[in-house]
């Protein structure tokens, strides 16, 4: 599976919007993007996931580049319950276990 | 609907006993996982079942760790003996299949003293 990189830590104001950047320069076609949070003391906790087009959900929005290599999550407007880490993680269409990275730990404060 | 359970939350020992740990995964659910967190790290996968088949346990330390999955459902996460660096949280997630979004349990965390 691809490797990701994620920035390791990321400030935002409650209000405004979060964008975390995960960078997948080695995907391949047949390779999803995940998105994953964990909150202190919690399991992980699904988020979103993409292969080519952006995606959106009632938790964020999933912005992927048309070269695939990077994309970019989008909490519109961050509270300070959206406090965690957030994991990107390219998943094999074929099907492989996730493979959690270090993730950006996203404060959000008042 | 219940999500993935997991027992018990927490779990203190002293090293060279055994200990077990046990998941209730989402009904339906073909795909178990059973991962390790240590503090300040992401998880890392231990064993991956699929129905009652373990298809991924290269990560699983085979000389104390042990899983089973019987009847494809419940699973339990055994160590013998316990060692000091076990200490960790012990997380336990379902799919419907490998390739969908998988659902957490919030974890086992053992203390071993």
């Amino acid at each position: 599976d691809a490797k990701t990189t994620q920035p390791p830590s990321m400030d935002c104001a409650e209000g405004r919007a979060a964008n975390l950047p995960c960078n997948h320069s080695t995907i391949s076609g047949n390779e999803y993007v995940y998105w994953y949070r964990q909150i202190h003391s919690q399991g992980p906790q699904y988020i979103i996931h993409g292969l080519k087009n952006n995606e959106t959900n009632e938790m964020a929005s999933l912005i992927i580049t048309e070269d695939r290599k990077s994309s970019t999550l989008i909490l519109p407007h961050a509270t300070l319950r959206d406090t965690a880490v957030y994991y990107c993680i390219v998943v094999s269409q074929a099907g492989t276990a996730l493979i959690f990275g270090k993730g950006t730990t996203l404060s959000v404060s008042s | 609907e219940a999500g993935v359970v997991q027992s018990p939350r927490y779990k203190i020992i002293e090293k060279k006993q055994p200990v077990a740990f046990w998941c209730n995964p989402i009904s339906g659910h073909n795909t178990l996982y059973w991962y390790l967190q240590n503090l300040g790290q992401g998880p890392e996968l231990l064993i991956r079942y699929e129905n009652e088949e373990a298809v991924d346990d290269s990560q699983l330390p085979k000389d104390r760790f042990s899983a089973e999955r019987l009847k494809g459902v419940d699973s339990t996460l055994k160590i013998q003996p316990a060692e000091l660096g076990d200490s960790a949280v012990y997380l336990c997630a379902s799919s419907l299949r490998v390739n969908t979004e998988a659902f957490f349990g919030q974890g086992t965390r053992l203390t071993v003293v």
